[in-house]
């Protein structure tokens, strides 16, 4: 069954370092999708990203973030000057953008660790 | 505003008794769809089920039971004869229609012993 990869599985930087994300979405879905969610905590909601372009962001992903699909099979997440803050678990997720809103399919994630 | 309340943060229940997992959603749309999702120690998220506000129809599969509500705005979800396997953590979800951002409850912690 195809999935959604995320790279790396868990990624140690430097506070005040930048770090980029990797996902690859199942090859034939059209939205794309950031969440979060701090150890402990419920997931939270980052961006959106359909037809190459930011659909929805929450008031999470500020200036630091930003994202892009920049071939046809990768979705990155950047964060310019990572925050200790920022240490979480990142998902990916896709869908296939059909009518009756197929469910997102989340990657196994990258734990994100800022020193 | 949408919300998503999961009262119950951890249960722990002895193998093979039965558990449910109590969900409560808030929406002013007409129109929505609501997940579960299971996230095991591993830390990955499954999906299990998703449910649009038109099907009020119970689910089974298997061991999992889903019961939606709309009258009490809920969606609790059921495991029969529960096994250590299922010992993760549960997090309903709520979106409107179309490719909108899943909103998700805070989780509920489940630990079965053997």
């Amino acid at each position: 069954e195809p999935e959604v990869t995320q790279t790396p599985s868990h990624q140690v930087t430097q506070m005040g370092q930048e770090v980029i994300l990797r996902c690859v979405p199942i090859s034939n879905h059209l939205y794309f999708y950031w969440y979060r969610q701090i150890l402990g905590q419920k997931v939270e909601f980052l961006v959106s990203f359909y037809n190459n372009e930011i659909s929805e962001k929450s008031e999470i992903f500020d200036d630091q973030f930003s994202v892009e699909r920049p071939d046809g099979s990768n979705f990155t997440l950047k964060i310019r000057s990572t925050k200790l803050e920022d240490s979480a678990m990142y998902f990916c997720a896709s869908s296939s953008g059909t009518l009756y809103n197929q469910p997102q399919h989340f990657g196994d994630g990258t734990r994100l660790s800022i020193l | 505003a949408q919300k998503v309340t999961q009262a119950q943060t951890e249960i722990s229940v002895v193998e093979k008794e039965d558990v449910t997992l109590d969900c409560v959603y808030e929406t002013r749309d007409t129109t929505y769809y609501l997940f579960w999702y299971k996230q095991p120690p591993s830390g990955e998220l499954v999906f299990l089920i998703r449910r649009n506000s038109f099907d009020e129809q119970n689910e089974i599969s298997g061991r999992y039971s889903w019961n939606f509500q709309k009258s009490t705005s809920s969606f609790n979800f059921t495991i029969t004869a529960s096994q250590v396997v299922d010992s993760a953590v549960y997090f309903c979800a709520l979106t409107d229609s179309g490719n909108t951002p899943l909103v998700f409850g805070k989780g509920t912690r489940l630990s079965v012993i053997a």
